[in-house]
């Protein structure tokens, strides 16, 4: 599996957008982008994945750079609630239960 | 969606003993997983949980400290054996769903070895 890297920590005011990066710059074409995200103590949340464009569900929105080295996980309006660390995970589609995880970026969400 | 249940949601063993720990989903999967994480980590994966066969563990995990039993495809247990204060953590099992198989994790288990 490709490596990634995100920023240690973040910080974002509540009800506005949060845009938390990250780098995979030895991604493979055929690797899929996954994010997950991990409140205090509780497991892991599947949240968005993505292969090569933009994707949109119900909690966030995915945005892969052309050249799929990098992507953005986007929390339109962020509430306390999302207040977790976030996971950015590139792995083959047919491999992905096998996901490597890093460390992660803590997100604080602040009235 | 998938949805995991584990039992027990936390345990209090004393070194020595053994704790085993169930995973039970809501549907028919193929792809089981156990990852440990220790106590202010990320997430290691344990091992691969077959059904019908051994389960694949990663590198630095072995079958006599953690074994797996798969005995259908909605159920699953891991054995920590031989317990030491070293193995207290949380105790994730995760299903991968098909096409492309993102996964869903139960809540934990956390083992504090006394």
């Amino acid at each position: 599996d490709a490596k990634t890297t995100q920023p240690t920590s973040m910080d974002c005011a509540e009800g506005r957008a949060a845009n938390l990066p990250c780098n995979h710059s030895t991604i493979s074409g055929n690797e899929y982008v996954y994010w997950y995200r991990q409140i205090h103590s509780q497991g892991p949340q599947y949240i968005i994945h993505g292969l090569k464009n933009n994707e949109t569900n119900e909690m966030a929105s995915l945005i892969i750079t052309e050249d799929r080295k990098s992507s953005t996980l986007i929390l339109p309006h962020a509430t306390l609630r999302d207040t977790a660390v976030y996971y950015c995970i590139v792995s083959l589609g047919t491999n992905a239960g096998k996901s490597t995880f890093g460390d992660g970026t803590t997100l604080t969400v602040k009235p | 969606s998938a949805v995991i249940s584990q039992k027990p949601s936390r345990d209090i063993c004393q070194r020595g003993t053994s704790l085993t720990i169930q995973c039970q989903v809501d549907s028919q999967v193929t792809m089981m997983f156990w990852y440990r994480q220790q106590p202010g980590q990320s997430l290691t994966l344990i091992a691969t949980a077959n059904q019908g066969s051994e389960a694949t563990y990663e590198s630095g995990f072995v079958i006599d400290k953690f074994p797996i039993s798969r005995p259908n495809l909605t159920f699953s247990t891991l054995t920590v054996s031989n317990l030491s204060p070293e193995d207290s953590s949380i105790y994730l099992c995760s299903v991968g769903l098909a096409g492309p198989y993102e996964q869903y994790f139960g809540p934990g288990t956390r083992l504090t070895v006394t």
